[in-house]
C-alpha cells in the first residue's frame, strides 16, 4: 500500500512569505502529526490531528499552523518565514495514534533565504 | 515535561559484536517508549515498541523503570543494522513523540 506521500519535496522561500506543506497518510490512517528536524534541535514535535482536530500541539509560536480534512489529509502552514524555520518537514500518520506507532514521509526540505 | 537523552551520537563495533544503544527519560507518568530507525537514504522508520515486547531484526529493548531506561540491545550486530537509531517517548500513550537526539550506529566488517 501507498505510504505517507509529502509534497513538495524542496521549497525555496523568502523571509516573511508564507508556505503551506502538504501530507497525505496511509489509507485508514485517521491521526497525522508533524514534526520540524533540524540538526541543532533534532526533531522536534509540531501538533497532531485526528478526524479534523488538533489534539496536541508542540512549543511552536502561533505562525505555524495546521489542519486536516475530512480525508485525513493534512497542511501545514507557516507564515511570516524566517531564516530558522529552515528545516525538514515530517509527516507521520498512523491508525489512531499513541500506541500504533506511527509512520513517517520522506519530508519537505524548506530553505528559507 | 518529558525528555529522552541518547549519550552516544556515534557507536562503533565489529561485526559480530554485541550492540547496546542506550537511552534514558525522563517522566513523572508512564511513558510509552519506541525505537525508531533510520537506514541510509530511507524514511524514519518504526523498530520496535515497548508495549510489544517484541524482537525485530534481533533487536530487543526492555524498559527499566527504576533506572528510567529503554537501552536497545542486540546480541551480534550486522552489516546492514549500520543506521541513525532514535529513541523516543509518548507520555501515557497519547500523541506527541518526544525523540532523543539519536545514535548513529556503524558497524566495521
Amino acid at each position: 500500500k501507498a505510504g505517507v506521500t509529502q509534497t513538495p519535496r524542496y521549497l525555496i522561500k523568502t523571509r516573511g512569505q508564507q508556505v503551506t506543506l502538504s501530507c497525505s497518510p496511509i489509507s485508514g490512517h485517521r491521526s497525522v502529526s508533524w514534526y520540524q528536524q533540524t540538526p541543532g534541535q533534532g526533531l522536534q514535535f509540531l501538533f497532531e490531528y485526528f478526524s479534523e482536530t488538533q489534539r496536541n500541539k508542540g512549543n511552536f509560536p502561533g505562525r505555524f499552523s495546521g489542519r486536516q480534512f475530512s480525508n485525513s489529509r493534512s497542511e501545514m502552514n507557516v507564515s511570516t518565514l524566517e531564516l530558522g524555520d529552515s528545516a525538514l518537514y515530517l509527516c507521520a500518520s498512523s491508525p489512531a495514534g499513541g500506541l500504533d506507532g506511527y509512520t513517517f514521509g520522506s519530508g519537505t526540505r524548506l530553505t528559507v533565504v | 515535561a518529558q525528555r529522552v537523552t541518547q549519550p552516544e551520537k556515534l557507536l562503533s563495533v565489529f561485526k559480530g559484536a554485541p550492540v547496546e544503544l542506550k537511552c534514558n527519560y525522563s517522566y513523572s507518568g508512564s511513558p510509552e517508549l519506541f525505537w525508531y530507525v533510520q537506514y541510509s537514504r530511507q524514511r524514519l522508520q518504526l523498530l520496535l515498541r515497548h508495549i510489544s515486547r517484541e524482537s525485530i531484526k534481533g533487536f530487543t529493548a526492555d524498559l527499566n523503570k527504576g533506572e528510567t531506561s529503554f537501552h536497545l540491545k542486540k546480541p551480534f550486530a550486522q552489516e546492514e543494522d549500520s543506521a541513525m537509531y532514535y529513541c523516543a517517548l509518548s507520555p501515557g500513550g497519547g500523541n506527541k513523540l518526544t525523540f532523543g537526539t539519536g545514535t548513529q550506529l556503524k558497524v566495521e566488517l
